[in-house]
């Protein structure tokens, strides 16, 4: 079956534009979750959604960053007025609803890679 | 909070050698571990996990990893290496609380030669 798709899988953009990133989980998965790679700071935890829920942010670096989940699927995440330092491959991953004491696997897009000129 | 720490940023081996890939983990709650890894220009891949049954876990690929309580540890280890074992490797841990954030390490470049 399909697995989770992100868009665009490249993108360059100038200092200063707002970019988008989309992320298409796998069906049925009602978790989504975004992280960034990035060199000298490895992979780190964005942002959280489960359903309809309120989404946990506690990973977005500044208010520069935003997310959204449209329908409880296709999550998108915006950068606004962009830095170099924001330059990094960003992934999404989705699964099933977390559950207390047992784990359900992550599946991992294959990241869009952002760069900042 | 929860950390883990990979003690090789790279590792090289010839092919048909062992592997053995450190990971240290620091954890409050009883934690979950994983290893993941990720191949040039791919997602990342899921190996192997362990969620508090056998100490002792089996994976993809022929890669296992054992976790130990005591030295809070979960190397990964593979008995014989092949070229297409030639990735990125990530030890990762999550609490089984909350919504099962995952911290990852900083990786390990394994090179695997002729």
């Amino acid at each position: 079956g399909a697995g989770v798709s992100q868009s665009p899988s490249n993108k360059v953009t100038e200092k200063g534009k707002d970019v988008e990133l989309r992320c298409d989980p796998i069906s049925g998965h009602t978790a989504l979750y975004w992280y960034r790679q990035s060199l000298g700071q490895g992979l780190e935890f964005l942002i959280y959604f489960q359903g309809n829920s309120a989404p946990d942010k506690s990973g977005l670096p500044s208010d520069r960053f935003s997310a959204e989940r449209t329908g409880g699927s296709v999550s998108t995440l915006t950068i606004q007025r962009t830095q170099q330092e924001d330059s990094a491959v960003y992934l999404c991953a989705s699964s099933l609803m977390p559950g207390t004491g047992e784990y359900n696997e992550q599946f991992f897009g294959p990241g869009t890679r952002l760069t900042v000129l | 909070a929860q950390s883990v720490t990979q003690l090789d940023s790279h590792v090289s081996v010839s092919e048909g050698t062992p592997v053995l890939l450190r990971c240290n983990y620091s954890s409050s709650y009883s934690p979950s571990l994983f290893w993941y890894v990720q191949h040039p220009n791919k997602g990342l891949q899921l190996l192997l996990k362990y969620t508090s049954a056998a100490t002792l876990v089996k994976g993809i690929n022929g890669f296992e990893a054992e976790f130990k309580k005591s030295e809070t540890s979960f190397h990964l280890t593979k008995p014989s290496a092949h070229m297409s074992d030639a990735a990125e490797y990530f030890c990762v841990v999550s609490d089984n609380t909350g919504f099962q954030k995952l911290v990852f390490g900083t990786g390990t470049r394994l090179l695997v030669s002729p």
